[in-house]
């Protein structure tokens, strides 16, 4: 069974900085992209970042851009978050993904770790 | 930047109704619209992919539907496990999910 499972999630002051890794298993992990998604205490769903297997391109939201970067280390079957300038509104439960793509065309996220949660606060 | 717009956003039902919950896409998608359930404290679980597809080992009685700009969700029988918050989500351009409904028992 797929298994995917997140750490380095805390509390942190505000500009501060976080990273958070996803370890992969049970999975090719090189041949699937990747997402990051969070959710606010209370809040709805918000896609993130995204990666390709092979960590060629990079995807992410405008509120996050500049700001977070996604990586992967497919050695080492894991995904990672590193997020800089954090702000309050980053508070959330930061969940990865698994992306699979149909025999359409579209994709959607099969997978999903536990989450971890992320505070940003003074 | 494609908006996703579920309805309603929070309904209430009994054990054994039939469930219905709409998507509307601000552009056409085609059938590029997926379903998820959330119960509190959980991650979210994927149900129907590719707007109409059921995942492996979820229970027929979810059903997808639809395209372009209108899509749907529908339980049938609900059960007392399928209480719970549902996302729609659009991977056309990018990924954007809907504000979530959430369905409570009666």
């Amino acid at each position: 069974e797929v298994q995917l499972l997140e750490s380095g999630g805390g509390l942190v002051q505000p500009g501060g900085s976080l990273r958070l890794s996803c370890a992969a298993s049970e999975f090719t992990f090189s041949s699937y992209a990747m997402s990051w998604v969070r959710q606010a205490p209370g809040k709805g769903l918000e896609w993130v970042s995204g990666i390709i297997g092979s960590g060629g391109s990079t995807y992410y939201a405008d509120s996050v851009k500049g700001r977070f970067t996604i990586s992967r280390d497919n050695s080492k079957n894991t995904l990672y978050l590193q997020m800089n300038s954090l702000r309050a509104e980053d508070t959330a439960v930061y969940y990865c993904a698994k992306e699979r793509r149909s025999s359409v065309g579209s994709c959607y996220h099969d997978y999903w770790g536990q989450g971890t949660l992320v505070t940003v606060s003074s | 930047d494609i908006q996703m717009t579920q309805s309603p956003s929070s309904l209430s039902a009994s054990v054994g109704d039939r469930v219905t919950i709409t998507c509307r896409a601000s552009q056409s998608i085609s059938s590029y619209l997926n379903w998820y359930q959330q119960t509190p404290g959980k991650a979210p679980k994927l149900l129907i992919y590719a707007a109409s597809s059921l995942q492996s080992g979820v229970p027929s009685r979810f059903s997808g539907s639809g395209s372009g700009t209108d899509f749907t969700l529908t339980i049938s029988n609900l059960q007392p496990e399928d209480f719970a918050t549902y996302y729609c989500q659009q991977s056309y351009s990018s990924w954007t999910f809907g504000q979530g409904t959430k369905v409570e028992m009666k």
